[in-house]
């Protein structure tokens, strides 16, 4: 069945720091990949989406492009801050409106 | 105000009871879903539905059940039979069609034992 593999947490940055999370997926058909991110003791919150191969998301300053070649959906942002201190979850879906496949998260702390 | 709305925010369940907890959209979707979430694990799906009166088990549905009467409405009952119900259990919704559609959460129901 469909899987999304993410890097282990937890990553501590400083702030203005690089950051980069890995998430690589397993689909048997052409899904759409996700970000989604979880700030303390609430819901998820989508981040950015690409639909097909080559699409580039967009949001808050970070990115992730679609990788069909690789199986990945890295996020990147170029210079975080304090802010941006949450779990971070990619996921994929396959077809319709089937529920989405969720990766493990990855818990990002952010150090002034 | 639109969006999906999840009460109680936090619920105390004793041994052997049986709660519910309320999951309401006024997104006019068609499907809703309920995850379980816990430390290190990720979101664990337990049921969803992608029509009235029609829902499928997810991954771990043993000790919930649920119910789709109405479109606004997915509720989830935790039963007796679930053994550690401690939880953040979060409902979400998606509408349209096609896999590029958003799913969209609430904020989150934390369920403790007493």
């Amino acid at each position: 069945g469909d899987s999304v593999t993410q890097m282990e947490g937890p990553v501590t940055l400083s702030e203005e720091a690089f950051l980069t999370i890995n998430c690589t997926y397993t689909a048997t058909g052409y899904p759409s990949l996700f970000w989604y991110v979880q700030y303390p003791g609430e819901g998820l919150q989508l981040l950015l989406k690409a639909t097909k191969a080559d699409d580039k998301g967009s949001n808050k300053g970070f990115e992730a492009t679609y990788r069909k070649e690789t199986t990945s959906f890295h996020l990147e942002k170029g210079s975080v801050q304090v802010s941006d201190s949450a779990v971070y979850f990619c996921a994929l879906r396959d077809s319709g409106n089937t529920p989405l496949v969720f990766g493990k998260g990855t818990r990002l702390s952010v150090i002034a | 105000d639109g969006g999906i709305t999840q009460s109680p925010k936090y619920l105390f369940r004793k041994e052997g009871q049986n709660v519910t907890l309320s999951c309401e959209q006024n997104l006019n979707h068609d499907a809703m879903y309920w995850y379980r979430q816990d430390p290190g694990q990720g979101l664990r799906l337990i049921y969803y539905s992608q029509i009235v009166n029609d829902f499928q088990k997810g991954d771990i549905a043993e000790g919930y059940s649920v119910s789709r009467e109405k479109k606004e409405s997915f509720p989830l009952t935790v039963t007796s039979a679930q053994k550690n119900p401690t939880a953040f259990y979060l409902c979400a919704t998606s509408g349209g069609d096609g896999a590029k559609n958003i799913q969209y959460f609430g904020a989150g129901t934390r369920l403790s034992v007493l």
